[in-house]
């Protein structure tokens, strides 16, 4: 079973930026992968922000941007801002059709 | 503008069945792949299942198969879920989301469905 970690929680201040990450449980994250990221803020639908590795949805702020660092994805959110209080999640593509959601990341902005 | 609007959620007891709509508009709904993704209220985010454009192909979550089964109605802009054998762990926020490519595009509103006697 496939298990797609991300860390649990962040704290960020204001203007700081914070960088999230997303792993396999065996083996290394890579642009095959197809990585995508989600803001999600409570009662609300999940809001597409990064796909492809490293391409912002519509509308997205470049303050977010997407990468491959090491052997994870990354979302960095950089000049953290207090509306960017969300639950992040990844997502990775296993191929045949599948895709994991990975565990999600609480950010507060504080 | 996009749109994707679910119905079909409700109480259902343990055992029981229940079908999901998503009406879609606002883009060719049968030139795209289409999901349901579901959310276990204060938990995360689940895939369930996928359905290519045409309806040929189907995927399924391991913990659904052989319970769900998604499709799709090309002439009426309309997704489904049919779920059967319903469990207390399939209670969730069930989303409709648009698949452009190998992400989730737009996504509806959600529509909670509660397996409880």
């Amino acid at each position: 079973q496939t298990v797609v970690t991300q860390e649990p929680s962040f704290s960020v201040s204001p203007g700081e930026t914070v960088t999230l990450t997303c792993g396999l449980s065996s083996g290394s994250v890579s642009t095959s992968n197809y990585p995508s990221w989600y803001q999600q803020t409570p009662g609300q639908a999940p809001r597409t922000l990064i796909y492809t590795t490293n391409t912002r949805s519509s509308g997205v702020p470049d303050r977010f941007s997407g990468s491959i660092l090491g052997n994870k994805a990354a979302l960095t959110i950089t000049g953290a801002q207090a509306d960017d209080e969300s639950d992040y999640y990844c997502v990775l593509y296993m191929g045949s059709g599948i895709s994991v959601f990975g565990t999600g990341t609480k950010v507060t902005v504080l | 503008e996009v749109q994707l609007l679910e119905s079909g959620g409700g109480l259902v007891q343990p055992g029981g069945s229940l079908r999901l709509s998503c009406a879609a508009s606002g883009f060719t709904f049968s030139s795209y792949t289409m999901s349901w993704v579901r959310q276990v209220p204060g938990k995360g985010l689940e895939w369930v299942s996928g359905i290519s454009g045409s309806g040929g192909s189907t995927k399924y979550a391991d913990s659904v198969k052989g319970r769900f089964t998604i499709s799709r109605d090309n002439s009426k802009n309309t997704l489904y879920l049919q779920m059967n054998s319903l469990r207390a762990e399939d209670t969730a926020v069930y989303y409709c989301a648009e698949r452009p490519g190998y992400y989730f595009g737009y996504w509806g509103q959600g529509t909670l469905v509660t397996v409880s006697s």
